[in-house]
């Protein structure tokens, strides 16, 4: 079965600080897809990031980052230079082919980004 | 970008009482899904919708709950007769692809059961 876990329930940072959300994952398949999205207060879901498991590249994309590595079933995400418009609950999602498109999403961080 | 549209954003109704929350998937898009967030917890998967029959569905989702693609363009998501628990937020998503491809989600509806 699958399962992430985000081990981080809030992290409190001041603007411009850097903050890294951990997010490890479980699953027995060998083909799966990791995603983080993020919940503004105002409550919808946003789409941040998907990687295969067959990339391990890291990615960046303007102040965030992704940082997957296999070996230690890790998907972490760093936002640099944070903003206010940052604070938000972030999570982390997994599905495999035996789930479909089914997401498995992790508990959420909370990040709270203070002037 | 195209977007998943729910209506109402907020419903609020009697223990016991029918609700169905409505949701226009995007247009071109066949696969559907219902997730539910009870307040500050985890997003967890209630059901996916293909080809008008259900995929797969949770534990959660029991015969209080059912799913319809009535003309289309909807999917509704009902519950028969609500119970205290099933406060919370619910979101409609949809994927043009079965495997890996990301979700659109809606904004959700926050239905609360008194």
């Amino acid at each position: 079965a699958q399962k992430v876990t985000q081990a981080q329930t809030e992290i409190s940072v001041v603007e411009k600080e850097d903050v890294t959300l951990d997010c490890v994952y479980e699953t027995r398949d060998t083909t799966y897809y990791l995603f983080w999205y993020k919940q503004p207060p105002s409550g919808e879901l946003v789409f941040l990031i998907r990687r295969n498991s067959f990339d391990e590249q890291n990615e960046i994309s303007g102040r965030y980052s992704w940082n997957f590595q296999k070996s230690t079933s890790s998907f972490n995400f760093t936002i640099t230079a944070s903003q206010v418009v940052d604070s938000a609950v972030y999570f982390c999602a997994l599905s495999d082919t035996a789930a479909g498109n089914k997401l498995t999403f992790g508990g959420g961080t909370r990040v709270l980004v203070k002037p | 970008e195209p977007e998943v549209t729910q209506t109402p954003s907020h419903q609020v109704t009697q223990m016991g009482q029918e609700v169905i929350l409505r949701c226009v998937p995007i247009s071109n898009h066949l696969y559907f899904y219902w997730y539910r967030q009870i307040l500050g917890q985890k997003v967890e998967f209630l059901v996916s919708f293909y080809n008008n029959e259900i995929s797969e569905k949770s534990e959660i989702f029991d015969d209080q709950f059912s799913v319809e693609r009535p003309d289309g363009s909807n999917f509704t998501l009902k519950i028969r007769s609500t119970k205290l628990e099933d406060s919370a937020m619910y979101f409609c998503a949809s994927s043009d692809r079965l495997l890996g491809e990301k979700l659109f989600f809606g904004s959700g509806t926050q239905l609360s059961v008194l």
